[in-house]
């Protein structure tokens, strides 16, 4: 079984800062992906940026960073230089690379992330 | 290229009535999944399609839920009869295949059953 925690409900940042979003997950399968969605109030889930759990470096995509720690088992978002578009409900996910979680993505809680001008 | 279309986007109905949804995934991906969401969390799996077989419908209440993809490309998620409970987002995604990590979600459809 998989499990994903994120314990921050809400975060809030002012315009131009970083900002760290928490997650922390459990797996029993040997190889995983982990991923991050933004969904604005719109309600669909943009695709962030993805780890490998195999992956020897932080996965980046722009502003967007993945802080993979596999012993401590979190892999938090870094939001470099918020913009006001950046405020939205963002997830914490992760699939099995095999086994019976293959192909099925199982989602944290979500953390409302607002940008404050 | 045309992302994943789901229609309604918004249904209100009272609830022990049927009411169905439908979602056209990305030309070309032979995976579609559908996930609920509920208020305030992270969407679940319901069902998992590749091409017409549903391959993974472990999360699916088979006793009010079905869903079909005939043909192995556009997908249809019932509900009969439907509960005050299901009021939801009801979100669909395609991927290539299941070994793409990526998967492209629609915009949802919302339910509310009174």
């Amino acid at each position: 079984a998989q499990k994903i925690t994120q314990t921050q409900p809400g975060m809030f940042v002012q315009e131009k800062e970083a900002v760290t979003l928490d997650c922390t997950y459990d797996t029993s399968d040997p190889s995983y992906g982990l991923f991050w969605y933004k969904q604005p109030s719109s309600g669909e889930m943009i695709f962030l940026i993805y780890q490998g759990s195999y992956d020897q470096q932080n996965a980046t995509e722009g502003r967007y960073s993945l802080n993979f720690q596999k012993a401590r088992k979190s892999a938090n978002l870094v939001i470099s230089a918020s913009q006001l578009g950046d405020s939205a409900m963002y997830f914490c996910a992760m699939r099995g690379l095999g086994g019976t979680s293959y192909g099925k993505l199982t989602f944290g809680q979500g953390t409302i992330l607002t940008v404050h001008p | 290229e045309a992302g994943v279309v789901q229609s309604p986007r918004y249904k209100i109905i009272e609830k022990k009535q049927p009411v169905a949804f439908w979602c056209n995934p990305i030309s070309g991906h032979n995976t579609l999944y559908w996930y609920l969401q509920n208020l305030g969390q992270g969407p679940e799996l319901l069902i998992r399609y590749e091409n017409e077989e549903a391959v993974d419908d472990s999360q699916l209440p088979k006793d009010r839920f079905s869903a079909e993809r005939l043909k192995g490309v556009d997908s249809t998620l019932k509900i009969q009869p439907a509960e005050l409970g299901d009021s939801a987002v009801y979100l669909c995604a395609s991927s290539f295949d299941s070994d793409s990590y990526e998967q492209y979600f629609g915009p949802g459809t919302r339910l509310t059953v009174t």
